[in-house]
């Protein structure tokens, strides 16, 4: 599975759109970029996927390079509810699907 | 509620203890994953199962760390002889193999292990 970085810590406004980028320039052609993200003490929540088109669904959007080396996930009206670490990972269709996480990126929505 | 749960929430025991942990996950899901996660860090892959199939382990998963998921539904984890190192939170996942593409995997709680 392809290696992601993502930075470290990012901050955002309440009620302003929050865009979290995350490097995966190894991904190969058949490895979807997935995101999750933790809230503090649960475990991971699903947020996203896609393998090279633009995605939209109720939590998040999710823009895709069109060489596909990176993405970026957009919380469109971030609440501080949003607080949390996300993970983005990329995943092969074979095997068993295990997810690969970084670091994450602790994003802090601040009124 | 039904999602994954895991038991027990928190776990604290000497070194050299043996630790069982359960987890049961989504009724209809096939798939069933754990993850080790220490403090500060992403969640690590260990193992996971399809139906009752243990079908990769990890390198980080030795032979003190045993998987079992007997009748294909809930699983086990089990750590022997504990060392301090072991200490992290043991989470569990599952999802529906069936769904290859939209594949998301839901989490339990986990487990948190302190391994005095």
């Amino acid at each position: 599975d392809a290696k992601t970085t993502q930075p470290p810590s990012m901050d955002c406004a309440e009620g302003r759109a929050a865009n979290l980028p995350c490097n995966h320039s190894t991904i190969s052609g058949n490895e979807y970029v997935y995101w999750y993200r933790q809230i503090h003490s649960q475990g991971p929540q699903y947020i996203i996927h896609g393998l090279k088109n633009n995605e939209t669904n109720e939590m998040a959007s999710l823009i895709i390079t069109e060489d596909r080396k990176s993405s970026t996930l957009i919380l469109p009206h971030a609440t501080l509810r949003d607080t949390a670490v996300y993970y983005c990972s990329a995943i092969s269709t074979g095997g068993g699907n295990k997810l690969t996480f970084g670091t994450g990126t602790q994003l802090k929505v601040e009124l | 509620d039904t999602g994954v749960s895991q038991d027990p929430r928190h776990k604290i025991t000497k070194r050299g203890q043996n630790v069982t942990f359960r987890c049961d996950p989504i009724s209809e899901h096939n798939r069933l994953y754990w993850y080790r996660q220490t403090l500060g860090q992403g969640p690590e892959f260990l193992t996971y199962f399809q139906n009752e199939a243990q079908l990769e382990k990890s390198r980080l998963l030795s032979d003190r760390f045993s998987a079992e998921r007997p009748k294909g539904s809930f699983s086990t984890l089990e750590i022997q002889r504990t060392e301090q190192g072991d200490s992290a939170m043991y989470l569990c996942a599952s999802s529906l193999k069936e769904r290859v593409i939209g594949n998301e995997q839901f989490f339990g709680p986990g487990t948190r292990l302190t391994v005095l």
